[in-house]
């Protein structure tokens, strides 16, 4: 039982390059979500999809596109890299629209 | 913007000791939840406490919720070299789904 799994773990983009992460969670959860973690900053939301079929911004949506492929998975896109989107991302997600968070380990990235 | 704020930001404490960290948070909620993150990990959950409570405990861990003054403890007692780690309080609003964290507490436990 993996519970959420995130791709890849590490990455290092030049600006300008495009990438995705992966999110696939073996729960049956039907919320998922994805937050960025930077220094001092705690967790803000990117995007988020309440059920499958839809996905809504969060606080920090600019530079990122979402799709939520499934039930089981989410991904985040990010277009065109910028060094501000230098961060390390993590996926969680929730039975329902309300309650506890299960989060996967996390994907550190780094923009140069 | 955030929607919590924790207090304070950091807190060395001894080994057997109490270690007490506060959260304050600007919008109604439907319940407060406490995380810890150990160092290069995910979130994990800890306790949630609904806005009707006033007092939830788990272990070595007391939660308060004061939501006139939209602030929560989190209390852990006799702490132990494994408590070190950062605590994130979060707030599920009554006007979305968003869980929404703050920049949390590094508590670190001296042996």
């Amino acid at each position: 039982n993996a519970g959420v799994t995130q791709t890849p773990k590490f990455q290092v983009l030049k600006t300008g390059q495009s990438m995705t992460l992966q999110c696939a969670q073996d729960m049956n959860h039907n919320s998922m979500y994805w937050y960025r973690q930077d220094p001092g900053m705690g967790l803000r939301l990117i995007y988020y999809s309440a059920s499958e079929g839809t996905t809504d911004k969060g606080e920090v949506p600019n530079g990122y596109n979402v799709s939520r492929l499934n039930k089981r998975e989410f991904s985040l896109r990010l277009e065109s890299a910028a060094p501000s989107q230098t961060s390390v991302y993590f996926c969680a997600t929730r039975p329902t629209q309300v309650g506890e968070l299960f989060f996967g380990e996390g994907s550190r990235l780094t923009v140069l | 913007s955030q929607q919590g704020e924790e207090d304070p930001q950091a807190l060395s404490i001894q080994e057997g000791e109490n270690a007490t960290m506060n959260c304050s948070y600007k919008t109604s909620i439907n319940n407060l939840q406490w995380y810890r993150q150990n160092s290069g990990r995910g979130l994990v959950h800890l306790i949630l406490i609904r806005s009707n409570e006033r007092e939830k405990h788990s272990g070595r861990l007391r939660v308060t919720l004061d939501t006139s003054k939209k602030s929560s403890s989190l209390l852990i007692t006799a702490s132990r070299a494994a408590d070190t780690a950062s605590y994130f309080c979060a707030t599920d609003s009554t006007n979305d789904y968003k869980l929404s964290f703050g920049a949390g507490t590094t508590v670190t436990v001296r042996a």
